[in-house]
């Protein structure tokens, strides 16, 4: 049974580092195709994907958001890590990890999702 | 990035058939998804690689994919079919990049 599940702080003051954990199981990082992404969405308005980290630890990122966002895995603890850097109130949203694969990149299992507001 | 267009809002009587458009250039010349978010719930994929349903997704739910738009239709809709629904595509020439269309809002009347 695949789960993923976010941890991380519900509320971030503006210009903060946000750092959000992406916990898994039923399936390893490391397996041939296999990636996990963060996609976030803010209050009312459309998915928006972030960033991307895959079986060989390559690495992609949202071109508008690149110089902001850093991810990474540890595969021992079967986590994918989030940062996002200068937090702006338009950064306010709920952030899910999903699991997808390189076969066709759709996002097959999702986490719950959390919350996190910009507000000083 | 690659632009997703999607309608804001489509309505629907039970019983009969919604279509979801999702314009692109040349969409389709590349692989679409589709998800189904219920208000305060997290997406389902409920169609992928244009036209293939997950385990558990009624067949009611298919999937269609050519020139410059995808579409997902429902048949026979439902009170609870009632969602935001969202498109999605990757595109790895020149950029790996992932795009999301804007999202439909399916109000069933």
């Amino acid at each position: 049974q695949v789960t993923l599940r976010e941890s991380g702080p519900a509320q971030v003051q503006p210009t903060q580092t946000l750092t959000l954990t992406c916990t898994f199981s039923g399936f390893s990082l490391t397996a041939n195709g296999m990636c996990v992404a963060w996609v976030r969405q803010p209050p009312g308005k459309a998915l928006e994907w972030l960033a991307l980290i895959d079986w060989e630890d390559d690495k992609f990122y949202r071109t508008s958001l690149r110089t902001r966002l850093s991810i990474s895995r540890d595969t021992s603890k079967n986590e994918v890590v989030l940062t996002m850097t200068d937090m702006d109130s338009a950064d306010t949203g709920t952030y899910y990890c999903a699991r997808t694969r390189q076969a066709d990149y759709a996002f097959e299992y999702w986490g719950q999702g959390a919350l996190v507001t910009v507000s000083s | 990035s690659y632009v997703l267009t999607q309608p804001p809002s489509v309505s629907v009587a039970p019983g009969q058939t919604a279509r979801i458009p999702c314009g692109g250039a040349n969409i389709g010349t590349k692989t679409v998804h589709w998800y189904q978010q219920k208000s305060g719930q997290a997406p389902v994929l409920v169609v992928y690689e244009d036209n293939e349903r997950p385990s558990g997704i009624p067949e009611r739910f298919s999937g269609s994919n050519s020139g410059h738009t995808a579409t997902l239709t429902i048949n026979r809709v439902e009170a609870g079919d009632e969602a935001d629904y969202y498109c999605q595509v990757w595109e790895s020439d020149p950029d790996s990049d992932l795009s999301f269309g804007g999202g439909t809002k399916l109000t069933v009347l």
